[in-house]
């Protein structure tokens, strides 16, 4: 089976920052990975899709890349409504752990 | 407007059975890999298992398998988990999705 590991766990950032999350596949997945946003309650929602495109809605200042076995996520100026835990997906398989991205 | 709706949970004691169901609407359900993903109370998502448009391959986390069948009724735009020999391990929201959309979750409590 694939596993998924993301770093960091957690991460203190404020508004306006560029924060980075890594997500890495136990094997190469190609360009097979989601990322998604999940709040408090919620279903998770759909950021990025084949490690790189921008799902629809999503802003722009959402940004993802990678091939293989390691894969970003980026967010290039944290907004308020960004603070949230974010999950990579092996498409429709395993998820990483995730990372909490809180208020500094 | 795409909607995905589960329903099925509850309070189960170990060893019970549960079936979950998802109905979709909005969206070309017969044409799409449809998947169960769960979270635990205070913890991360974890896929469960997933199913072709035909129905023709299943995939099952090793946790699960044995004890949870994945299924679906196109002609229903359904999507199905039977789930057997439930642990209180099993407790959690149980998602139906398909990327980008997911239902709203049902809650599965596995306790005596």
């Amino acid at each position: 089976d694939i596993q998924m590991t993301q770093s960091p766990s957690t991460l203190s950032a404020s508004v306006g920052d560029r924060v980075t999350i890594t997500c890495r596949a136990s094997q190469n997945i190609n360009n097979w990975l989601a990322w998604y946003q999940q709040k408090p309650g919620k279903a998770p929602k759909l950021l990025i899709y084949q490690a790189s495109s921008l799902q629809s809605g999503v802003p722009s200042r959402f940004s993802g890349s990678g091939s293989g076995t390691e894969f970003t996520l980026t967010i290039s100026s944290l907004q308020p409504d960004d603070f949230a835990t974010y999950y990579c997906q092996h498409y429709n398989y395993y998820f990483g752990p995730g990372t909490k991205v809180d208020i500094k | 407007e795409v909607q995905l709706v589960e329903s099925g949970g509850g309070l189960v004691q170990p060893g019970g059975s549960l079936r979950l169901s998802c109905a979709a609407s909005g969206f070309t359900f017969g044409s799409a890999w449809m998947s169960w993903v769960r979270q635990a109370p205070g913890k991360g998502l974890e896929w469960v298992a997933n199913i072709k448009q035909d129905g023709s391959e299943k995939y099952y986390v090793d946790s699960v398998k044995g004890r949870f069948t994945i299924s679906r009724d196109n002609a229903k735009k359904s999507l199905y988990l039977q789930m057997n020999s439930l642990r209180a391990e099993d407790t959690a929201v149980y998602y139906c999705a398909s990327s980008p959309y997911w239902g709203q979750g049902t809650l599965v409590i596995v306790s005596s």
